[in-house]
């Protein structure tokens, strides 16, 4: 099946620094990938996704660009904010796509300092 | 257009005794999905189903785990017989009835086996 791997952290930046989170994938096919975010004590939100290669997701001042020559999904942010403190995670379906359940990355806790 | 709902939010059993995770997806949704976050770690797919079948259940522990989704009501996870291990948070996801590859999480319930 399909698998996913991210940096891992905590990732501690100042705030308006730039952020980078990596994430690569390994599938079958081209399937759509996800970021997902998670503030402490709450389910996932959906934070962008991408459906095709070189497709760019894009939300709340977040990006990430779908590379398939390279397979990664990197998460990138111009300036972060405390309230961007949480824990982002990289997906992709389990296998062929469409209808099917998610893989997740092991997730990267995001601290942003005053 | 309300989310995916999960009860309860929060739920101790002592060992032993049977713990039953209810999920209402979106309005409009067919598909849930269920996963477990355990302490430190991301989710891991559980199972997959709609309405009246189970489409994959690769990711449910072989014993003591099942899980439905009946015509009229919520799905449901149950577990019996719970162990400490078993403590974890359990989200709920919901997708569209076509084809569709974004999920909706719902907040999650926090089982304790004491």
């Amino acid at each position: 099946g399909n698998s996913v791997t991210q940096m891992e952290g905590p990732v501690t930046l100042s705030e308006e620094a730039f952020l980078t989170i990596n994430c690569t994938y390994t599938a079958t096919g081209y399937p759509s990938l996800f970021w997902y975010v998670q503030y402490p004590g709450e389910g996932l939100q959906l934070l962008l996704k991408a459906t095709k290669a070189d497709d760019k997701g894009s939300n709340k001042g977040f990006e990430a660009t779908y590379r398939k020559e390279t397979t990664s999904f990197h998460l990138e942010k111009g300036s972060v904010q405390v309230s961007d403190s949480a824990v982002y995670f990289c997906a992709l379906p389990n296998s062929g796509g469409g209808a099917d359940g998610l893989t997740f990355g092991k997730g990267t806790h995001l601290i942003i300092q005053p | 257009n309300a989310g995916v709902m999960q009860n309860p939010r929060h739920l101790v059993r002592r060992r032993g005794q049977e713990a039953r995770l209810r999920c209402s997806p979106m309005k409009g949704h067919s598909h849930v999905y269920w996963y477990r976050q355990l302490p430190e770690e991301g989710l891991k797919f559980m199972v997959y189903l709609q309405k009246e079948n189970i489409i994959d259940e690769s990711g449910m522990p072989k014993e003591r785990f099942s899980a439905e989704f009946p015509k009229e009501g919520p799905s449901i996870l149950r577990i019996q017989q719970v162990v400490r291990g078993d403590s974890a948070a359990y989200f709920c996801a919901s997708s569209r009835e076509f084809k569709s590859d974004t999920q909706y999480f719902g907040p999650g319930t926090r089982l304790t086996v004491l």
